[in-house]
């Protein structure tokens, strides 16, 4: 089946860490995105990728980083510099970049002890 | 720049009632607006969508409607389960963009 695969399911960190979302698609779809999703309100674009080796930030880019080394994969970093990190994160991809309808894969939830 | 807003919820129906869920968005060029469902836990799955005025969406017995007079796409459904009870965003794509503007969700209970 093809899909998106988000791991681990829950996360638990310490302050101070960083810490790896894995994100992954066997759909053969060139674009991905990373939301981050708080109680209560909308999804925030955190990156986006439209191409391996390629990424632009999105609207909450600070305290996080991705790589797109391969097209398959879009992991994101939750740094020590992301200052309220506990949320529940969703990984996207489309077909392409624009207004294309995006796939979601079943999120990773967070949380900073 | 692009928003939706969509219906504050939560919304409570009993089985077989009438759902509508406003949403209205503002958008410059020709929009295209879709429905997503998240079911408690999981992530965000496509309902329905409409990339032109006057088109209608529909699936799972679920209906919104372009209006770009009224910049609106209500989500519609004639007689809700308890299966449907979940979060429900409003999302809007530019003509130009790639990114998805999203509504804050409803959040509907359906009880038996």
């Amino acid at each position: 089946d093809g899909g998106i695969t988000q791991s681990p399911k829950y996360l638990f960190r310490k302050e101070g860490q960083n810490v790896t979302l894995s994100c992954e698609q066997n759909l053969n779809h060139d674009a991905m995105y990373w939301y981050r999703q708080d109680p209560g309100q909308g999804l925030r674009l955190i990156y986006y990728s439209q191409i391996v080796n390629d990424f632009q930030k999105g609207d909450i880019a600070e305290g996080y980083s991705v790589s797109r080394e391969k097209k398959e994969s879009f992991p994101l970093t939750v740094t020590s510099a992301q200052k309220n990190p506990t949320a529940f994160y969703l990984c996207a991809s489309s077909t392409q970049g624009g207004p294309d309808t995006q796939y979601f894969g079943p999120g990773t939830r967070l949380t900073v002890l | 720049g692009d928003s939706v807003t969509q219906m504050e919820g939560p919304v409570t129906l009993s089985e077989e009632a009438f759902l509508t869920i406003n949403c209205t968005y503002t958008a410059t060029g020709y929009p295209s607006l879709f429905w997503y469902v998240q079911y408690p836990g999981e992530g965000l799955q496509l309902l329905l969508k409409a990339t032109k005025a006057d088109d209608k969406g529909s699936n799972k017995g679920f209906e919104a409607t372009y209006r770009k007079e009224t910049t609106s796409f209500h989500l519609e459904k004639g007689s809700v389960q308890v299966s449907d009870s979940a979060v429900y965003f409003c999302a809007l794509a530019s003509s130009n963009d790639y990114k998805l503007s999203f509504g804050a969700g409803t959040t509907v209970t359906v009880r038996a």
